[in-house]
């Protein structure tokens, strides 16, 4: 079955510490987004990738880091640096541009990151 | 700034039908998204509007009103299942996607 994976499901981390997110998806998508969901707030967009080996940061892309290495994997780094880490993540993907050519977006199950 | 806004919560009953609008300010459209998030879980997609006008896809329908910025999701047939969390999204001049803080919508028997 053709979808997005995101693991962990449930992170607990340190302060201090750095922790990496994976998302992996087998649906041949171009475009790869990570997204922060807080309670109360629409989602926010942290990075993103339209290409391999290429990102760009979204609104609020201080205190993260990403990779693409490959089309398939855009994991997510949540450094020391963040100075409130704990929310929901959630990967995305599209095929193209989200909008262009009726395209949406693809999301995984999303990884709750907790600082203990 | 960019802005969408939509209820923070609504009420409805099984059975019932239910609107949920969204307004929105942006720099530029290129087209709504609706999704819908049950808790702790992946939104997934409902509906796209990119022309003014009505959408109808089974109980649900959208429905986009570009000169007033504004879409609503109308949800028919009630079931305790629709109980989920709805998100409006906007795609701006740069295609990315702009998000409400979405609607909570809760079932009643």
């Amino acid at each position: 079955d053709g979808g997005i994976t995101q693991s962990p499901k449930y992170l607990f981390r340190k302060e201090g510490q750095n922790v990496t997110l994976s998302c992996e998806q087998n649906l041949n998508h171009d475009a790869m987004y990570w997204y922060r969901q807080d309670p109360g707030q629409g989602l926010r967009l942290i990075y993103y990738s339209q290409i391999v080996n290429d990102f760009q940061k979204g609104d609020i892309a201080e205190g993260y880091s990403v990779s693409r290495e490959k089309k398939e994997s855009f994991p997510l780094t949540v450094t020391s640096a963040q100075k409130n880490p704990t929310a929901f993540y959630l990967c995305a993907s599209s095929s193209l541009e989200v909008g262009q050519l009726n395209t949406e977006a693809f999301f995984g199950q999303g990884t709750r990151l907790t600082v203990v | 700034g960019q802005n969408i806004d939509q209820p923070t919560e609504m009420t409805a009953t099984e059975g019932a039908i239910v609107q949920i609008n969204c307004t929105y300010q942006t720099s530029g459209f290129n087209g709504l998204f609706w999704y819908q998030q049950h808790a702790g879980e992946a939104p997934t997609f409902l509906s796209y509007n990119v022309l003014d006008g009505l959408e109808e896809k089974g109980r649900f329908s959208s429905f986009l009103s570009r000169s007033k910025g504004y879409s609503y999701l109308l949800l028919k047939e009630l079931q305790m299942k629709d109980s989920a969390s709805y998100l409006c999204a906007v795609v701006d001049s740069n295609y990315q996607l702009i998000w409400g803080a979405g609607t909570k919508l809760i079932i009643k028997p």
